[in-house]
Order: C-alpha cells, then sequence, then structure tokens
C-alpha cells in the first residue's frame, strides 16, 4: 500500500458546486497532514494544515478521520479560480522530525 | 529573504556533465526537503535535512545525486554524470519543524 494515495481525477465540476476530495494513508502514527494546491507549472503552495479532528477557512473545510486513516478536503461554492491539482500530504514517522510524503494529487476542473 | 529562493530558474545541460542546483531557504527554518516533478507527474521525495541530524537521503534515486546543507542554512543538489532521464523540475521546501512546508519555484532541468 502506498504510503498516500489519492483519486487523480480529474473532477469536473460547474461554478457554485460543492465538491469534496479523499486521501488516504498508511502510517497510524502521523499527527498532522496537510492539503497543499498546485497550478500548471507552478510549485505547490499550502492550502490548510490539519492537526487534530479538521479545519476550516472560508469556502474550505479539511476533515480528519484517524480510525479509518483518511483525510478529505471539502470545497464548497467552486470558483473558476479553484481549478489546480491538490495534493494531499502525510509526514512520514511520528516524531517531530521526518520527510513530507506527497500524494499524486487530485485534479479539479472548475468549469463556467 | 522573504521565500525559498532557487537558483538557476532553468538549466540546460549535455548528458554527462555535472549540474548543481542551489536552495536558499528562509531564514531560520531547520527542514529543508529536496524534490523532484516530472512533467504530469507527482512530487518524488528526494532527501530532508533537519536542523543538525543526518539527512534522510533515502528518495536519492543513484549514487549521482548527493546533496548537502552548510551552516544549516544553504543546500547544494548535485547531479554527476547527468542522463535524460534526469530531467525534471527541482523543487526545494523549508520549513520550522513540523509545520507545512514553503516552496521555492523550483529549477527546471532539462538534459539534451
Amino acid at each position: 500500500r502506498k504510503e498516500v494515495e489519492q483519486d487523480p481525477g480529474p473532477f469536473n465540476v460547474p461554478e457554485g458546486a460543492t465538491v469534496a476530495f479523499n486521501c488516504t494513508y498508511s502510517n497510524s502514527a502521523s499527527q498532522s497532514f496537510f492539503w497543499y494546491r498546485q497550478d500548471c507549472r507552478k510549485e505547490p503552495k499550502l492550502l490548510m494544515s490539519v492537526y487534530s479532528s479538521g479545519n476550516e477557512d472560508g469556502r474550505f473545510t479539511a476533515q480528519l478521520n484517524r480510525a479509518s486513516q483518511y483525510i478529505s478536503l471539502l470545497i464548497r461554492d467552486s470558483k473558476l479560480s479553484d481549478s489546480a491539482t491538490y495534493l494531499c500530504v502525510v509526514p512520514h514517522g511520528s516524531s517531530n522530525t521526518g520527510k513530507l510524503i506527497f500524494g499524486q494529487g487530485t485534479t479539479l476542473q472548475v468549469k463556467p | 529573504g522573504a521565500g525559498v529562493s532557487q537558483s538557476p530558474s532553468n538549466k540546460v545541460t549535455e548528458k554527462g556533465k555535472d549540474v548543481e542546483l542551489r536552495c536558499d531557504p528562509i531564514s531560520g527554518h531547520t527542514a529543508l526537503y529536496w524534490y523532484r516533478q516530472s512533467l504530469g507527474q507527482g512530487l518524488e521525495f528526494l532527501i530532508y535535512f533537519q536542523g543538525n541530524s543526518a539527512p534522510d537521503k533515502s528518495g536519492l534515486p543513484s549514487d549521482r545525486f548527493s546533496a548537502e546543507r552548510t551552516g544549516g542554512s544553504v543546500s547544494t543538489l548535485t547531479i554527476q554524470r547527468t542522463q535524460q532521464e534526469d530531467s525534471a523540475v527541482y523543487l526545494c521546501a523549508s520549513s520550522p519543524a513540523r509545520v507545512g512546508g514553503t516552496f521555492g519555484s523550483g529549477t527546471r532541468l532539462t538534459i539534451v
């Protein structure tokens, strides 16, 4: 099993739609999780951090389910500018150090 | 500086030559990561530095790849005897301990 797995998509949704992505991880000891956004031919940028059960920032909500070892990202009222690849990131190991493992990303296309 | 700086932004080199890529992390960030990304692919972990600890080199694809971090700040990634499959975008990120990293804009390496 890969350390971090994501459905690559693409998810094609109309403007205003609500869309959710899931990400599963194999390391049960992981304590913190991240969602990054990557635009075409650009570097990834940190979107949200998840340290406990979840986090909300405007239209974006991240949820953590430790029992099932998955995290989700919910985007409400999708905008054209939300079109990007969303990367799930899980640190390797449980200590305060360790490399960040990136999922392959889920591509979102928001259509007018 | 305000962000992670990488140089050069683009590098074209002949097969068999050595190349050196540079990363200037955000001041005070203890963790530094190198990843590479081929066109249309996910991020591939290469190496991770954390403070004065021994680096995690588990992602380096061959002994032609090496990296160092001098004085806990600037890092250089060296690729010896480059091959065409080394062509990719090489991304550097830095972070305080256990927080999502901030990426530089990458070095686009093309081996001809």
